[in-house]
Order: C-alpha cells, then sequence, then structure tokens
C-alpha cells in the first residue's frame, strides 16, 4: 500500500503571500491531521479532518485553514505568511474508526517565509 | 491544557546497551498512546502503540504504561547506532494526538 503523500516538498515565499499544502492519505484511511513542527515547539496539532469535516482543531490563528474532499485528500492553506509560519508541515492519516486510531506520517512540506 | 512532558537528551549509551526513554502525560482521560522515531530531515515513523497497562513488547522494543501514575516508557534492547534518533512519545484522546518535544538518542558503536 502506498503511504502519505505531501506536494509540495519544500516551498519558499514571502511574507503576505498564502499557500496551499496537499496530502493524499493512504488508500483506506478517511482520517487526516495536520501538524506544524518546529525546533522550539515540536510538533503541534493544526486540525483534523474526517469525512470531509473539520473534527479537531489546534490552537492556531484563523489564517491556517484546511478542507477534505470526498476522496479523502486533504488541503491545508495559510494566508498572509509571517516568518513565524517556516516549518515543517507533517499530514498524518488514520483508518479512524473506533477513535484514537494510529497515525500514520507523510514525508512533509518545508515551508520557508522570507 | 493537555501536556506530555519527555526528557530532551541527548541519551546517550553505547552499542548493545538498553536505551530507556520516558513520557509523562497530564490528561487522565487518554486513550491510547505512540513512541514514533524521527531521524534528522525526515518524518515521524511509528515504533508502537500501547493501549492497556502493561508492557507491549516488538523485537528489541518493550513499551511500558502505567495509567495510574500516568507514565508511558520505550526500553530499546541491543541499542544500534541506527537507533539514534529523537523519540517522540504521543498521547491520543478522540482522535487527536498530542506529542511531547522528543529525547534524542545518541548510540555510540
Amino acid at each position: 500500500k502506498a503511504g502519505v503523500t505531501q506536494t509540495p516538498r519544500y516551498l519558499i515565499k514571502t511574507r503576505g503571500q498564502q499557500v496551499t499544502l496537499s496530502c493524499s492519505p493512504i488508500s483506506g484511511h478517511r482520517s487526516v491531521s495536520w501538524y506544524q513542527q518546529t525546533p522550539g515547539q515540536g510538533l503541534q496539532f493544526l486540525f483534523e479532518y474526517f469525512s470531509e469535516t473539520q473534527r479537531n482543531k489546534g490552537n492556531f490563528p484563523g489564517r491556517f485553514s484546511g478542507r477534505q474532499f470526498s476522496n479523502s485528500r486533504s488541503e491545508m492553506n495559510v494566508s498572509t505568511l509571517e516568518l513565524g509560519d517556516s516549518a515543517l508541515y507533517l499530514c498524518a492519516s488514520s483508518l479512524a474508526i473506533g477513535g484514537g486510531e494510529t497515525q500514520y506520517f507523510g514525508p512533509g512540506t518545508r515551508l520557508l517565509v522570507l | 491544557q493537555k501536556e506530555v512532558e519527555q526528557n530532551s537528551g541527548p541519551l546517550s549509551v553505547p552499542e548493545g546497551a538498553i536505551a530507556s526513554l520516558n513520557c509523562t502525560y497530564s490528561d487522565r482521560g487518554s486513550q491510547s498512546f505512540f513512541w514514533y522515531r524521527q531521524y534528522s530531515g525526515k518524518s515521524p515513523e511509528l515504533i508502537m502503540f500501547i493501549y492497556s497497562n502493561g508492557d507491549k513488547e516488538d523485537g528489541r522494543f518493550t513499551a511500558q504504561l502505567n495509567k495510574a501514575s500516568q507514565y508511558v516508557s520505550l526500553l530499546i534492547r541491543d541499542s544500534q547506532p541506527s537507533d539514534s534518533a529523537t523519540y517522540l512519545c504521543a498521547v491520543g484522546r478522540y482522535s487527536t494526538l498530542t506529542f511531547g518535544k522528543g529525547t534524542m538518542l545518541l548510540v555510540s558503536p
């Protein structure tokens, strides 16, 4: 089975721009979670989608948004980029049956904001 | 606020030794517990998960869970230089995971 895929792998943007990241989950997985990883803060939860609905949201400003499509693929968008948004953005998928399911990570998108 | 605490390390062990990694969590309602390994520049890779109190073994890895003490640990037997990485403890509840900041493990030949 193919793993979680994320595109693009690397991205350079300037302050004020917006960016869209894409995630394709493992086939059959219905839940997609997004995380931001920085050296200082570690892995921080952004949001989780299941069946096209946002089920959980972390403590991030409204500039961070996401969506999930009927095929379970997910996108996240960051508007009005700030220098502090430079990070590794990770997507993880899970079967999401029964809750608390094991999450498998994609390779990540490394975003640099200049 | 849910918290997961890990010693940042580095934890240095010689090749062949047992490495012991520890994690405490604050949310008593936590349902699932995971250990991920992350090599520098890579994404986290699942090593083990555990749901019930006690020990769970998988090859050289043993996860231990004590819900009363809100404590999770990972033992790596016969540590190898290839085990050198950052180990992330994650605690789950209602399909969300809260991660610790990780413990860096260095295994010297």
